[in-house]
């Protein structure tokens, strides 16, 4: 499965849209991108996922690059309960999820 | 409600001693899967099993040991053999089927601490 970066952190004021990048520059032709967020001392949980086009759910917008080598997830409008630590995963035919080290999203009020 | 259930939330274990994580679904998910987490770190597989009466090997099997004699169960027991079982340990199901990308949908987690 393909590797993925995101920043290690990121700061969002509520009621903003939140905006968090993920690079997959060598993601191949069937791998998806899943977004899964994880909130202290839970369990992760499942946001979206996409294969080329762009997807909205009523959690949040995946907007994917036409080249597919980056993804961004949008959370429209921000509230404290979205405080998380966000995984952007590539996930192809092999059964694990493969989490890396996320993006730590702190939504100030 | 349908979900994954996992219990206990909180469980000490004793120097030498096995224990058995319980992880339960609802959702007539084929798939289950075992992860541990570590303090800072991401999640790492340690079983998962595709269908009832089989299961695979994950990254970090050893000192762990798995059963799926039902569809809605899948316990994991940490045995003596694992020297370092303080962790978070995750449940997920999926539905599997062939050709589809599955989502796993995770439990709540059980955190084990060893006295």
């Amino acid at each position: 499965d393909a590797k993925t970066t995101q920043p290690p952190s990121m700061d969002c004021a509520e009621g903003r849209a939140a905006n968090l990048p993920c690079n997959h520059s060598t993601i191949s032709g069937n791998e998806y991108v899943y977004w899964y967020r994880q909130i202290h001392s839970q369990g992760p949980q499942y946001i979206i996922h996409g294969l080329k086009n762009n997807e909205t759910n009523e959690m949040a917008s995946l907007i994917i690059t036409e080249d597919r080598k980056s993804s961004t997830l949008i959370l429209p409008h921000a509230t404290l309960r979205d405080t998380a630590v966000y995984y952007c995963i590539v996930k192809g035919g092999a059964q694990k999820l493969v989490f890396g080290q996320g993006t730590r999203l702190t939504i100030n009020p | 409600d349908g979900g994954i259930t996992q219990s206990p939330k909180y469980l000490f274990r004793k120097e030498g001693q096995n224990v058995t994580l319980s992880c339960e679904q609802n959702l007539n998910h084929d798939a289950m899967y075992w992860y541990r987490q570590d303090p800072g770190q991401g999640l790492r597989l340690i079983y998962y099993s595709q269908i009832v009466n089989d299961f695979q090997k994950g990254d970090i099997a050893e000192g762990y040991s798995v059963s799926r004699e039902k569809k809605e169960s899948f316990p994991l027991t940490v045995t003596s053999a694992q020297k370092n079982p303080t962790a978070f340990y995750l449940c997920a199901s999926s539905i599997a089927r062939t050709g589809v990308r599955e989502t796993q949908y995770f439990g709540p987690g059980t955190r084990l601490l060893v006295l």
